[in-house]
């Protein structure tokens, strides 16, 4: 079975601060992650995933994740957050269950950005 | 750019009702998924789709059902309302080709059931 956790419900960070968002992960085989934020009363959009390769992701607004083997984690970082980047983000990881990917999300952590 | 659409943002529906909601998306995607999202429970999967007529139980199918027809729209269906259906639910689709894709959201449906 696999799993991912988001240890932190609400992370807050001043703006202009970096920010760092953490999930870790469990699965049996490689993993594939993704990191998706969703706005107030929008659907989810895709930031950013790992598949193979370089362990540092970039993605869109400027985040991106680090992928690391031994820790199990894949968190997200930003060097410097905006309050627009406030939002709740959701960590997912899935690994191929014959034809499909099936997919599990993290309970979601709340990013506030203070101005 | 593609496009997820659901049929209603906001639904109040009372129990015992039998609930639509249908999803719509214009990439010609082969998969698409129904979740619902409470907070502190993240995402859970109730039902997806591979290809059209085909559908598999997710991790919570108990209470709804899926239909899907035509390659671009999937519907979930509530039999009868209860209280504890009442949620936000996520439409998703992806292609299915070889590479690891991404999800794409809809904007959600709030369903409150009275």
């Amino acid at each position: 079975a696999q799993s991912v956790a988001q240890p932190e419900d609400q992370v807050n960070v001043a703006e202009g601060n970096p920010l760092t968002v953490k999930c870790t992960y469990s699965v049996s085989g490689n993993p594939y992650l993704f990191w998706y934020v969703q706005y107030p009363n929008r659907g989810l959009q895709f930031l950013l995933k790992y598949i193979t390769g370089d362990n540092l992701v970039k993605g869109s607004y400027g985040f991106e994740a680090e992928f690391n083997k031994s820790q199990t984690s894949f968190h997200l970082k930003k060097p410097s957050a905006l309050v627009s980047d406030s939002a709740l983000y959701f960590c997912a990881v899935s690994q191929n269950s014959g034809g499909y990917q099936k997919v599990t999300f993290g309970t979601g952590t709340k990013l506030q950005v203070i101005p | 750019d593609v496009k997820v659409t659901q049929s209603s943002r906001y639904l109040v529906k009372r129990t015992g009702e039998k609930v639509f909601l249908e999803c719509v998306q214009d990439m010609d995607h082969e998969n698409m998924f129904w979740y619902r999202q409470d907070p502190g429970l993240g995402l859970r999967l109730i039902y997806f789709s591979y290809d059209v007529k085909m559908k598999e139980k997710g991790d919570i199918p108990e209470g709804y059902s899926v239909s899907r027809e035509k390659k671009e729209r999937f519907s979930l269906i509530l039999e009868s309302a209860s209280t504890n259906q009442t949620s936000m639910y996520l439409c998703a689709s992806n292609p299915s080709s070889g590479r690891v894709n991404e999800q794409f959201f809809g904007p959600g449906t709030r369903l409150t059931v009275l």
